[in-house]
């Protein structure tokens, strides 16, 4: 079975520059998680996704971030304009279920902002 | 706001030792714990899933338990080997919250 996959693993930006992140999750799970990983930190939740649906979009910085859920499937977050404090690890993570489901990780995408 | 406290941040430790990893939460009010492992550069890999409602759960040479009413788990790896080298994550599931991560313990094992 394969797992959550994100795209692209890489990228390297100038300021003030747009850049886009894509996940794909794991078949039939509905619920889907953006979060960003500082060097030396924990990932923090930037959103939430319970099928297509925003549900917790509290920690999203909305002046610069957005992300959207087609169809309840893959998901996109988008960031324009970057700004030197956005370089981080953007991960993508899946679960079966609201609450209790166990969350699967893709490898992540590594944003450096210049 | 849920807080979680990962101690120790360092351990290096022989090959072959038994160890303990610590993690600490401050609402006691959780759906789930989890523990992940980091290898540098890559994503995170989960490793055990305790529910609420359970004490613990055992994978292979791991072993966590959960004490919510003290809001504590331990993470237990038997026997240690130079492939257990990572950094491990306890994280939280407090329901609409979504999971609260620690900072993790960077855990070395010496050959």
């Amino acid at each position: 079975e394969a797992g959550v996959v994100q795209s692209p693993r890489y990228k390297i930006i100038e300021k003030k520059q747009p850049v886009a992140f894509w996940c794909n999750p794991i078949s039939g799970h509905n619920t889907l998680y953006w979060y960003r990983q500082n060097l030396g930190q924990g990932p923090e939740l930037l959103i939430r996704y319970e099928n297509e649906e925003a549900v917790d979009d509290s920690q999203l910085p909305k002046d610069r971030f957005s992300a959207e859920r087609l169809k309840g499937v893959d998901s996109t977050l988008k960031i324009q304009p970057a700004e030197l404090g956005d370089s981080a690890v953007y991960l993508c993570a899946s679960s079966f279920g609201q609450y209790t489901g166990e969350l699967f990780f893709g490898e992540g995408s590594r944003l450096t902002v210049l | 706001k849920q807080e979680v406290t990962q101690i120790p941040a360092a351990l290096s430790v022989p090959e072959g030792e038994n160890l303990v990893l610590n993690c600490s939460f401050t609402d006691s009010a959780i759906y789930n714990l989890q523990w992940f492992r980091q290898d540098p550069g890559k994503g995170l890999t989960s490793l055990l899933l305790i529910q609420s409602s359970q004490r613990e759960q055992t994978s292979g040479r791991l072993n966590a338990s959960l004490d919510k009413s003290s809001g504590r788990s331990t993470l237990y790896i038997a026997a240690s080997q130079p492939g257990d080298s990572a950094t491990y994550l306890c994280a939280v599931g407090g329901g609409a919250d979504g999971l609260t991560f620690g900072k993790g313990t960077h855990l070395i094992i010496q050959p």
